[in-house]
């Protein structure tokens, strides 16, 4: 079996501020993984993947996430947050072979002008 | 524009009545999902089809029927078994079903809500 916990319901930060928003998996085999962003009343977004390679992994709009086998990690990051960020985001993990995504509850990440 | 489109995207239904959502796909992907979304929930897999006429149930299959007759669609029935329907669905594809070197793509979503 296979599980994703997203450690943070809701962050609040204020603008030009770092976040943090965590990640931690479970799975007995090799995985992928996922952040997606989700804004109000709309679909998920892709914001970036881990498949192999790096373990750190960049978006175009400033987050990155760096993917920590031996803690079973994917946090997210960004320095600086912009208001424009405010959205909820998902981790997610696809086992290999599982033909699905597991998803986190996710995280509400509220930036504070 | 290649996309998904869920329509409609707010849905009425009375108690025991079927509904159906619609999703459709011209990405020429191979593989769709239907996930239902709950507040604090994260998102939970219903159903999924790899391949079109084959379709395998998620972790929340009772009371939801789907079909696949066509690739560039995957509508997803609300029956009336579905005890607590209320939630916003999310249709996705991707390109292979193992999600390998790829990503999924969602729908906008449609807003169920039983009155």
């Amino acid at each position: 079996a296979q599980s994703v916990t997203q450690l943070d319901s809701q962050v609040p930060v204020f603008e030009e501020a770092p976040v943090e928003l965590r990640c931690n998996y479970s799975s007995s085999v090799s995985v992928y993984l996922f952040w997606y962003v989700q804004y109000p009343n709309q679909g998920l977004q892709l914001l970036l993947k881990y498949l192999s390679g790096s373990t750190l992994v960049e978006s175009i709009n400033g987050f990155e996430a760096e993917f920590n086998k031996s803690q079973t990690s994917f946090h997210l990051r960004k320095p600086s947050v912009h208001i424009s960020d405010t959205a909820e985001y998902f981790c997610a993990l696809d086992g290999a072979g599982s033909y699905q995504l597991t998803f986190g509850k996710g995280t509400k990440l509220s930036v504070i002008p | 524009d290649g996309g998904i489109t869920q329509s409609p995207k707010y849905l009425f239904r009375k108690e025991g009545q079927n509904v159906t959502l619609s999703c459709e796909q011209n990405l020429n992907h191979d593989a769709m999902y239907w996930y239902r979304q709950d507040p604090g929930q994260g998102l939970r897999l219903i159903y999924y089809s790899q391949i079109v006429n084959d379709f395998q149930k998620g972790d929340i299959a009772e009371g939801y029927s789907v079909s696949r007759e066509k690739k560039e669609s995957f509508p997803l029935t609300v029956t009336s078994a579905q005890k607590n329907p209320t939630a916003f669905y999310l249709c996705a594809s991707s390109i292979t079903g193992g999600l390998l070197n790829t990503e999924a793509f969602f729908g906008q979503g449609t807003r169920l809500t039983v009155v």
